[in-house]
């Protein structure tokens, strides 16, 4: 069966830290990737998604960027985090037009 | 723009007390439309998939139902268990990636 790892569940960093996310699933291949973010009285927002390895479109300009080194494998990063960059991060998978799977998400706060 | 509007807000019932979840979509070419369930603090959980007006789904005390228009997920004598936020999202044609959610709904169910 398949799987989706995300860690970490919570992180607070200061202002202008860096950030790095990572998500990795397990029991499929050549899965489309997404990170969303969730921020509290808004709908899940799409910011990056990836149909393949290196293979990055972003769906908001903002302070973060993606990247998949494997796979199966997605990171989040930031190099300096705004205290906009506040919210509820969320990883998924999905095969095609077949419903997305999700992880159990991060918490940022930055502080 | 794909849009997705989830009414109400919030709904609180009685243990017993049927009633329907409202999700309203304005979409390209609908490729799918999926149902989800959140619990406070955690990834979305999949529910359901519906791809074409008429088509229903059914899982336990739920059931899902599909317009041109709307969708609908029906919940019957639900119990305090159900209490959780259901989200609504969209895929449209021609992509093979993003979902659009809407806001969701806040399900309270009092024992």
């Amino acid at each position: 069966s398949q799987t989706i790892h995300q860690w970490p569940a919570t992180l607070v960093q200061p202002v202008g830290s860096p950030l790095s996310l990572e998500c990795t699933v397990e029991g499929t291949s050549n899965p489309n990737l997404y990170w969303y973010r969730q921020a509290a009285g808004r709908g899940l927002q799409l910011l990056f998604y990836s149909v393949g390895i290196g293979q990055i479109s972003s769906e908001v300009p903002q302070n973060l960027s993606a990247s998949r080194p494997q796979d199966r494998q997605f990171i989040l990063s930031s190099k300096k985090l705004l205290l906009s960059d506040s919210g509820f991060y969320l990883c998924a998978w999905s095969q095609m037009n077949t419903e997305a799977f999700f992880g159990q998400g991060t918490r940022l706060t930055v502080v | 723009e794909d849009q997705v509007t989830q009414s109400p807000e919030a709904l609180r019932l009685q243990e017993g007390e049927s009633s329907s979840l409202n999700c309203s979509y304005t979409v390209s070419g609908l490729r799918g439309l999926f149902w989800y369930r959140q619990d406070p603090g955690k990834g979305p959980e999949f529910l359901f998939t519906l791809y074409s007006a008429g088509e229903e789904k059914e899982k336990e005390r739920l059931k899902a139902t599909l317009t041109k228009k709307e969708s609908f997920l029906h919940i019957t004598a639900p119990k305090p268990e159900d209490s959780a936020t259901y989200l609504c999202a969209v895929r449209r044609g021609g992509s093979n990636y993003k979902l659009t959610f809407g806001k969701g709904t806040l399900l309270t169910v009092n024992p």
